[in-house]
């Protein structure tokens, strides 16, 4: 596609509920990352996928959270047992190989009630 | 792994003036160094990178200084128009590494 692509734009949930959230990134972009954007604050790295190589989790707040990538396409957050504290903007992001420029998706707006 | 420090998190000039916004990083194999920028309900966006095989680079209005002794760089954006005005956000990566972003200032170019 032309960019970056995240759905839902925006998910309103209620605490304890599972969210999944998808990014499709630019085709032939090998690196992926999601990030968390909490309102006026900065962006917090969660996790990042380079090619075939293990992914760094290192970023994850807690065990509630957990990403997938298909192959060097489609990666998946999930958020398991929801609290008010996820509420946030999930920004996925993806690059030619490990480095170089970043292109961001729209984000994704998690609300949680 | 990497920690970026920025500072300042809010600034304020008037326009034609310059701005300068510092960084500093902590893992000294960093050696990528690009600089964000996201207006107000906007998705961030690349405006100017450095590699730590140059110490500064030029981008019309916008520069970056890298000091890899120190641990440190800069932006430095010259006659500020409006159009300026967001929030800024400087990060450091190596090749095997996420890049890991500052907090983040916050730019205002008062007309």
């Amino acid at each position: 596609g032309a960019g970056v692509s995240q759905s839902p734009s925006n998910k309103v949930t209620e605490k304890g509920k599972d969210v999944e959230l998808r990014c499709d990134p630019i085709s032939g972009h090998t690196a992926l990352y999601w990030y968390r954007q909490r309102l006026g604050q900065g962006l917090e790295f969660l996790i990042y996928f380079q090619g075939n190589s293990a992914p760094d989790k290192s970023g994850l707040p807690s065990d509630r959270f957990s990403a997938e990538r298909t192959g060097e396409s489609v990666s998946t957050l999930t958020i398991q047992r929801t609290q008010q504290e996820d509420s946030a903007v999930y920004l996925c992001a993806s690059s030619y190989r490990g480095t170089g420029e970043l292109f961001f998706g729209e984000g994704s707006r998690l609300t949680v009630l | 792994g990497e920690n970026v420090e920025q500072h300042p998190s809010t600034l304020s000039v008037q326009e034609g003036d310059s701005a300068v916004i510092k960084c500093t990083y902590s893992d000294s194999a960093s050696n990528y160094f690009p600089w964000y920028k996201q207006e107000l309900g906007k998705r961030p966006q690349l405006i100017i990178d450095i590699r730590s095989n140059v110490g500064e680079k030029k981008d019309q209005r916008i520069a970056v200084t890298l000091n890899k002794t120190a641990k440190h760089f800069s932006l430095h954006i010259t006659e500020t128009q409006p159009e300026d005005s967001a929030v800024y956000f400087c990060a450091a990566k190596d090749g095997n590494t996420p890049l890991v972003f500052g907090k983040g200032t916050r730019l205002s170019v008062i007309a």
